[in-house]
């Protein structure tokens, strides 16, 4: 089955305890993405990858990190975690540019 | 920023009648718009896309139009059904500054039985 997974799908951590989400993808997809969904404010971009070793900042980068070391996997890495990065986090990834994306079922993270 | 708006925040229809969502917005060099629905608990999902070289697209009770004038498109869904209830989201591909989609805030549709 086609699909994007993300790990863990929940998440409560402290304040400054480095954390990894995982997201790997099987459709063989050259762009992924990471987005942040908030409250009233629909989702937004904070790291994309067209490829392999290329990645690019989004809309709201700061306190995060990615890397693309395969095809598949696209982590995203939070070195010290802060309460405002309590949010729920979707990968996605797409085999045409940035259009067609699909989704991963979510993780809920709680930074208190 | 660019930006893309999108109006209602809630919506709530009675299953049977129509429901249109309607977004705007800013980057006139926009050329592509899709429309993802998020159930609870879930990612959301491609339900239907549009390209600046056409004005309207249709599947089965779901429709989009588009007008690049304005500046603004539409989601249609038709004979609304309970299991329609989600939220919806629009974007725009943004092409100054990169390749992005952009979304707007969602629209929290309830149909009620």
């Amino acid at each position: 089955e086609a699909q994007v997974t993300q790990n863990p799908r929940y998440l409560i951590t402290v304040t400054g305890k480095k954390l990894t989400v995982t997201c790997s993808q099987n459709m063989n997809h050259e762009y992924m993405s990471w987005y942040r969904q908030d409250p009233g404010l629909g989702l937004r971009q904070i790291y994309y990858s067209m490829n392999v070793e290329v990645t690019d900042k989004g809309d709201v980068p700061e306190g995060y990190k990615v890397s693309r070391k395969e095809k598949r996997n696209f982590p995203l890495i939070l070195e010290s975690p802060s309460p405002n990065q309590t949010s729920l986090y979707f990968c996605a990834s797409s085999g045409v540019g940035v259009r067609e994306q699909y989704f991963g079922p979510g993780t809920r993270l709680t930074v208190t | 920023g660019e930006n893309v708006e999108q109006h209602p925040s809630t919506l709530s229809v009675q299953e049977g009648d129509s429901a249109v969502i309607k977004c705007t917005y800013s980057d006139s060099a926009s050329n592509y718009f899709p429309w993802y629905k998020q159930e609870l608990g879930k990612g959301p999902q491609l339900i239907i896309d549009i390209r600046s070289n056409v004005g309207e697209k249709k599947d089965q009770r779901i429709a989009v139009t588009l007008n690049k004038t304005a500046k603004h498109f539409s989601l249609h869904i038709t004979e609304t059904q309970p299991e329609d209830s989600a939220v919806y989201f629009c974007a725009a591909l943004l092409l100054r500054g990169g390749n992005k989609l952009v979304f707007g805030a969602g629209t929290i549709l309830r149909v009620k039985s």
